[in-house]
This record gives structure tokens, C-alpha cells and sequence, in this order.
């Protein structure tokens, strides 16, 4: 599967491929974490989330892993389809600092069949 | 379909004018968040709502102003408009008050300030 480093802003994959978009986070007293899809014209859509107490979370097709030491976040999407292209944001949250959600620049990705 | 319903769709107006937009929250979404998405700055909180009490602030300019009211739809002012305040504003709503719930966002209004 395709990996990136840390954020760039696009990635390119073949259908069929696993992906892994990589976001760095900003607060160290973050404790929740999202990943969201927007597609164009469209809201931010929920795909999955993760708070600081785990250190990976699965969903369907999808697998969000945070790794706390080094404020990082990764969504990977396994077997990529042209459904899947889209902007992918993370989002973190530190309630006690009296704010929403945070989110990261985005990642574009383009899947070809 | 999230089910947050945002109206209008699209809104094109003049500078210097006041345009309110409107967010209706998923049923049995006690809080209501907004969000302002421009090419340059992102996705950016601007303030959430909760059970009609404001809960929390972010980078909302001061010409700009919201409300929940007792049925928790939302309403978004934005007065003495910009060229710069063109962008996507998004509505989200979630369960709770702390922020560290599930947000669902609507479609958006797109504002053009001509």
C-alpha cells in the first residue's frame, strides 16, 4: 500500500491499493480524535473516531491508530476505491481548552482505476 | 444524509450587508456548532451552542453573531460584510456539550460577497 509521511496535502493511489493519510496533531492534551471525508460540495462526513485512551480503533475498511508520544494520527483505508476520493481531515479535541474541534489541513485523495 | 439541514444553499450579497443563515441540528442533538470553511484558513470553529446557551468561542469576528433558540435550531449573523468573509459556513450538531462527541455537519451555505 501507498504511505506517506507526515501531512501532504495530496496522495494518489491505484484502485485496490491501501492508503494511509498521516496527520500531525497540535495539542498534547488532546483526547478525541476524528477523521472526516468531504467530497466536493459537500459536508465533512464522519468516518471514524478515537479517543486518547486507545491506540487503535477499526471501522469498515477503515483503521485509525494514534500514537500519543508523537502527536500523530493515521487513517488507513484498505482495498481504495474511486468512491473513496475525496479531502480528508482529522480533527482533535481538548475540552479543557475550551475549544471545539481543531482541524488539520486536509489530504487529498485521488484513486484510479 | 448527516440529517443537519442548513438553509439557504448558496447566498450572493454586497459588502457592507447583513445575511443570516440557518441550521436546524439532528433530532435529539442538544448542541450546535459553526464553522467556517475558505480556501486560505481551513476549517475554522467560530462557536457552539448548547440547550441555548452559548458553550464555546473560537475565531468569530465580532460583527458576526449566533443563537439557539428553545426549538435548538440555530441561526448564524453575519453583518457589515467582507469580501473576505466569502466562504463555505458549516453547521455541525452532536449530542452532548463537552465537544469530545461525534460531530455531524450539514451541507453548508456557500456566501458570496460581492
Amino acid at each position: 500500500g501507498e504511505s506517506v509521511g507526515l501531512h501532504l496535502p495530496t496522495l494518489s493511489v491505484q484502485e485496490g491499493d491501501n492508503s494511509i493519510i498521516n496527520c500531525a496533531y497540535s495539542n498534547s492534551a488532546s483526547d478525541y480524535f476524528i477523521w472526516y471525508k468531504q467530497e466536493s460540495g459537500k459536508g465533512p462526513q464522519f468516518i471514524i473516531d478515537i479517543r486518547s485512551n486507545m491506540d487503535k480503533r477499526q471501522g469498515q475498511r477503515v483503521t485509525v491508530l494514534l500514537n500519543k508520544t508523537v502527536k500523530h494520527l493515521s487513517l488507513q483505508i484498505a482495498a481504495t476505491q474511486p468512491g473513496d476520493s475525496a479531502v480528508y481531515f482529522c480533527a482533535e479535541n481538548a475540552w479543557e481548552a475550551g475549544t471545539a474541534l481543531i482541524f488539520g489541513k486536509g489530504t487529498t485523495l485521488s484513486v484510479s482505476s | 444524509d448527516s440529517g443537519v439541514t442548513q438553509t439557504p444553499k448558496h447566498l450572493i450579497t454586497a459588502t457592507g450587508q447583513r445575511v443570516t443563515l440557518r441550521c436546524s441540528p439532528r433530532s435529539g442533538d442538544l448542541s450546535v456548532y459553526w464553522y467556517q470553511q475558505s480556501l486560505d484558513q481551513g476549517l475554522q470553529f467560530l462557536i457552539q451552542y448548547y440547550n441555548g446557551e452559548e458553550r464555546a468561542k473560537g475565531n468569530i469576528l465580532e460583527r458576526f453573531s449566533a443563537q439557539q433558540f428553545p426549538d435548538l435550531h440555530s441561526e448564524l449573523n453575519l453583518s457589515s460584510l467582507e469580501l473576505g468573509d466569502s466562504a463555505l459556513y458549516f453547521c455541525a450538531s452532536s449530542v452532548g456539550a463537552s465537544g469530545g462527541d461525534k460531530q455531524f455537519f450539514g451541507p453548508g451555505t456557500r456566501l458570496t460577497v460581492l
